[in-house]
């Protein structure tokens, strides 16, 4: 079964700084997620990667997925005590035949301090 | 656009009770409809997906008999905990998607706690 590894686990920046959390696939990746997690709340869906190389960016986040499609970076620049939560990488499991199983990395917590 | 609500947001129950928790995708139709369930501090497990107007499938280790799926709209997936004991306390979420879109939209989530 695919499994998702994200590092760092936790992360704490001063306001303003610039910061990168990976995430990394025992197996190709056709279909990578990343989500904003409140804690004891729901998901909110940031970005989605498909093709090896494929780079999206919403305001100051970035989201990269390798070439070879078994790594994803998410990258904050100028992060901001709003950027603070949980950030969850999602990958479909299957070779994407899965029709939406997705398959959760354990997050990365990351806190802003002012 | 894209919003999906659940009802309750927490709930506290006495073991042996059923509770049924709703997922409503608000502003779109929902071929296919997802739990998930997250403990502290883990991440999210998928404990099944929810077609309508079909039985729902379950993961590897989920019991069928104690989480009672029911999709009987495009808008409207239920899970019932039957028998609930406080091991099944967690935190279920359900996400929705429809069959043109491959992005899934997540609820807020529903604590559950059982005495």
């Amino acid at each position: 079964s695919q499994e998702l590894e994200q590092s760092p686990q936790s992360l704490i920046v001063q306001e303003g700084k610039n910061l990168t959390i990976n995430c990394t696939s025992s197996k190709t990746l056709y279909g990578l997620y990343w989500y904003k997690q409140k804690y004891g709340e729901g998901l909110i869906f940031l970005m989605m990667l498909q093709k090896g190389g494929e780079e999206k960016s919403h305001e100051k986040i970035t989201a990269k997925l390798d070439e070879k499609k078994q790594q994803s970076s998410l990258h904050i620049t100028a992060s901001q005590p709003s950027h603070a939560g949980i950030y969850l990488c999602g990958a479909d499991r299957a070779g994407g035949t899965s029709y939406g199983k997705l398959t959760f990395g354990q997050g990365t917590i990351l806190t802003v301090h002012p | 656009g894209a919003v999906v609500s659940q009802h309750p947001s927490w709930v506290i129950c006495k073991s042996g009770t059923s509770v049924k928790i709703e997922c409503r995708s608000l502003d779109f139709q929902a071929t296919t409809m997802f739990w998930y369930r997250q403990f502290p501090k883990q991440s999210l497990m998928l404990m099944a997906t929810s077609n309508e107007g079909s039985k729902a499938t379950y993961e590897q280790g989920v019991e069928k008999d104690k989480f009672l799926i029911n999709h009987a709209s495009l808008t409207l997936s239920t899970l019932t905990v039957t028998s609930a004991h406080p091991e099944d306390s967690s935190f279920y979420i359900c996400s929705a998607r429809t069959d043109r879109q491959e992005t899934q939209y997540f609820g807020p989530g529903t604590r559950l706690l059982v005495l």
